[in-house]
């Protein structure tokens, strides 16, 4: 069965600062992994989405990378802003197809 | 281009109601749904899926079950709520192809008293 952990659990960083927050997974027969920002008491949002075939995504202040064969992913957010401050959550879709396996989140608190 | 549609988006209901949630999608057809509930300080949990009319299935013994009438609608019920079954329940779709991404609403938050 797929588990998907992320480290840490929550960061507080000063603004301006280039943060990594981590993904790993533990069954590599992945189709494709997902990151997904939540703002509290709202949905998810898609950020990026990484196919199993590609190392890297990246859109805007954001760059995930992705190795397959160690099973871990990396959300890099350069020059940080308050408006950065949610849950982050990685998500693993698996080679059955129809199950996406989540990470419990990274809390990220950026300060002004 | 497609839209997710979840209501109501907040809700409160005694012990033993019952309960119907829709989702709805527009802008594709023959989507796979999902339905996840994520509960106070814990991960996002996968209840049922559907990848056709009809076609429901359950990922997680409980008192709530699905329905899928119409090509782009899903329902998540239940006769009789739990205390437990208290959380954030969210839909979610995802075009046919194991490539694609998965696109969530906005979410319903669900009180049971």
């Amino acid at each position: 069965k797929q588990e998907v952990t992320q480290i840490p659990a929550a960061l507080s960083v000063p603004e301006g600062e280039n943060l990594v927050l981590n993904c790993s997974f533990t069954d590599s027969a992945i189709y494709n992994l997902q990151w997904f920002r939540q703002d509290p008491g709202k949905g998810l949002t898609s950020l990026l989405l990484i196919q199993s075939s590609q190392r890297e995504q990246t859109s805007g202040r954001l760059n995930a990378s992705l190795d397959k064969s160690s099973g871990r992913s990396t959300l890099y957010i350069a020059a940080s802003q308050p408006g950065d401050s949610a849950t982050y959550l990685c998500a693993v879709r698996d080679n059955a197809g129809n199950m996406l396996t989540f990470g419990g989140g990274t809390r990220l608190m950026v300060k002004p | 281009s497609q839209t997710i549609h979840q209501w109501p988006a907040t809700l409160v209901q005694p012990v033993g109601s019952p309960l119907s949630l829709e989702c709805t999608v527009e802008g594709t057809s023959n989507p796979n749904l999902y339905w996840y509930r994520q509960a106070a300080g814990r991960g996002l949990q996968l209840l049922f899926y559907s990848v056709g009319i009809g076609q429901i299935s359950s990922e997680v013994p409980q008192n709530l079950s699905a329905s899928r009438p119409q090509d782009r609608q899903f329902i998540l019920s239940s006769k009789k709520l739990l205390l437990s079954d208290s959380g954030f329940y969210l839909c979610a779709w995802t075009p046919k192809g194991q490539y694609s991404g998965y696109t969530f609403g906005s979410g319903t938050r669900l009180t049971v008293v």
